[in-house]
């Protein structure tokens, strides 16, 4: 069964570095997003992605985020200057058509920020 | 964000038995409900969905019903298996947009 790739799997950062997180999408994909989920709440949105360019974003995502789809098959998620709030887990997901499609999500990144 | 509860962080049922899982909305936007399970060290995957203008889906042994004056659904699962423990998701969109999700609840099969 055609799976969506993260990595890596986990990340420790030093606050103010820069991180990127890394995602292969399913192949015919067309909807790109990431969410995450801090430890102990919920799952929350992010960013999507489509026809090369951001659709919709939260307001978690600030200047300090960035998404990119630099070679037609990779999804990447750039953090400019982590905080220690950046901590936890980073899920990539990718559909077909829009969220009634159901995503398919990755295994995520832990990202932890010391 | 409280758009999207699930009430109950955790639920034990016997091997064979249903499972029914709960869930509340509060916005009455939202046009498409999702449920998702999730094991630890993995990401959610998609088990089943309902439109709005639907009550009822089934998909094997899962259920979702729809109750849109309560503004409340529920998965059932008939039989319940021990594979099926895990964390379970229930979130909404509006339009095909972003998910909004509830806080989970942790179903234990127990053998």
């Amino acid at each position: 069964e055609p799976e969506v790739t993260q990595t890596p799997s986990h990340q420790v950062t030093q606050m103010g570095q820069e991180v990127i997180l890394r995602c292969v999408p399913i192949s015919n994909h067309l909807y790109f997003y990431w969410y995450r989920q801090i430890l102990g709440q919920k799952v929350e949105f992010l960013v999507s992605f489509y026809n090369n360019e951001i659709s919709e974003k939260s307001e978690i995502f600030d200047d300090q985020f960035s998404v990119e789809r630099p070679d037609g098959s990779n999804f990447t998620l750039k953090i400019r200057s982590t905080k220690l709030e950046d901590s936890a887990m980073y899920f990539c997901a990718s559909s077909e058509g829009t969220a009634n499609y159901g995503y398919t999500f990755g295994s995520g990144t832990r990202l932890t920020v010391v | 964000d409280q758009q999207v509860k699930q009430n109950s962080p955790s639920l034990s049922v016997q091997e064979g038995r249903i499972s029914i899982l709960n869930c509340d909305y509060t916005n009455s936007m939202f046009d498409y409900f999702l449920w998702y399970k999730k094991y630890p060290a993995e990401g959610p995957t998609f088990l089943i969905s309902i439109s709005s203008i639907k009550d009822k889906n089934e998909d094997g042994r899962f259920t979702v019903f729809l109750n849109k004056s309560a503004k409340h659904l529920s998965l059932h699962i008939v039989p319940s298996q021990p594979g099926d423990s895990a964390v379970y998701f229930c979130a909404a969109s509006v339009y095909g947009n972003k998910l909004v999700f509830g806080a989970g609840t942790i179903l234990r099969v127990k053998s």
